[in-house]
């Protein structure tokens, strides 16, 4: 299975920062990754597909980077609605897995 | 827009069977561009992956829990479940269904999810 790693577990930060979120694979899954959005009490959100390209409906503010085994999130400039757990999935091959979350909270 | 709704016991005996059902709202099952399926949540740790399904029946299963799992459709009722054999306290665990789709481009992956139903394994 393809181990996902992300980093870190937990991030606070401030209305208005940017944000990195780091997401590594334990082999090269070239961009065969997305990236979700889960906010306590509702259903996990799909971002970010082929490790930069946004889902439909998806804010600007949101990016995605890399290729091979590591990755990024990054927030440009952090809205009250994005403080939540942000989860990274290989989608490159079977069985499907995922990094252990990073929590965003509110400094 | 889609909605997924999962439902079913949250208490289930250790060594019994785990069953949750999830209905399909304003999407067909039996559209032939996606899958169905589950993902679980313990408490405190990670995503983890259970299994997919095609409104066919045609089923596939993570390894780690093939040998425990059922995944089902009722095209009719528009349902899908989930059957998890001789639980024990390790499968309790928040658990969302999920639509699968497989792009070109992007791989595998999840689309839509339920807003996860919590099932705890005690006696």
């Amino acid at each position: 299975d393809i181990q996902m790693t992300q980093s870190p577990s937990s991030v606070s930060a401030s209305v208005g920062d940017r944000v990195t979120i780091t997401c590594r694979a334990s082999q090269d899954i070239s961009s065969w990754l997305a990236w979700y959005q889960h906010q306590p009490g509702k259903a996990p959100k799909l971002l970010i597909y082929s490790a930069s390209t946004l889902q439909s409906g998806v804010p600007s503010r949101f990016s995605g980077r890399g290729s091979g085994t590591d990755f990024t999130l990054t927030i440009s400039s952090l809205q009250p609605e994005d403080f939540a757990t942000y989860y990274c999935q290989q989608t490159k091959s079977f069985p499907y897995t995922f990094g252990q979350g990073t929590k965003l909270e509110i400094k | 827009q889609l909605l997924l709704q999962e439902s079913g016991p949250g208490l289930v005996k250790p060594s019994e069977t785990l069953s949750l059902t999830c209905t399909v709202s304003d999407d067909s099952i039996t559209n032939s561009s996606f899958y169905w399926g589950w993902i679980r949540q313990p408490p405190g740790k990670g995503l983890e992956w259970i299994g997919n399904i095609y409104h066919s029946g045609s089923t596939y299963y993570n390894p780690s829990l093939k040998s425990r799992v059922i995944v089902s459709v009722d095209t009719a009722r528009n349902q899908f479940s989930l059957r998890l054999r001789s639980v024990t306290a390790a499968d309790t665990a928040i658990y969302y269904c999920v639509r699968r789709v497989s792009w070109a481009a992007a791989g595998t992956l999840f689309d839509f999810w339920g807003q996860g139903t919590l099932v705890t394994v005690s006696s």
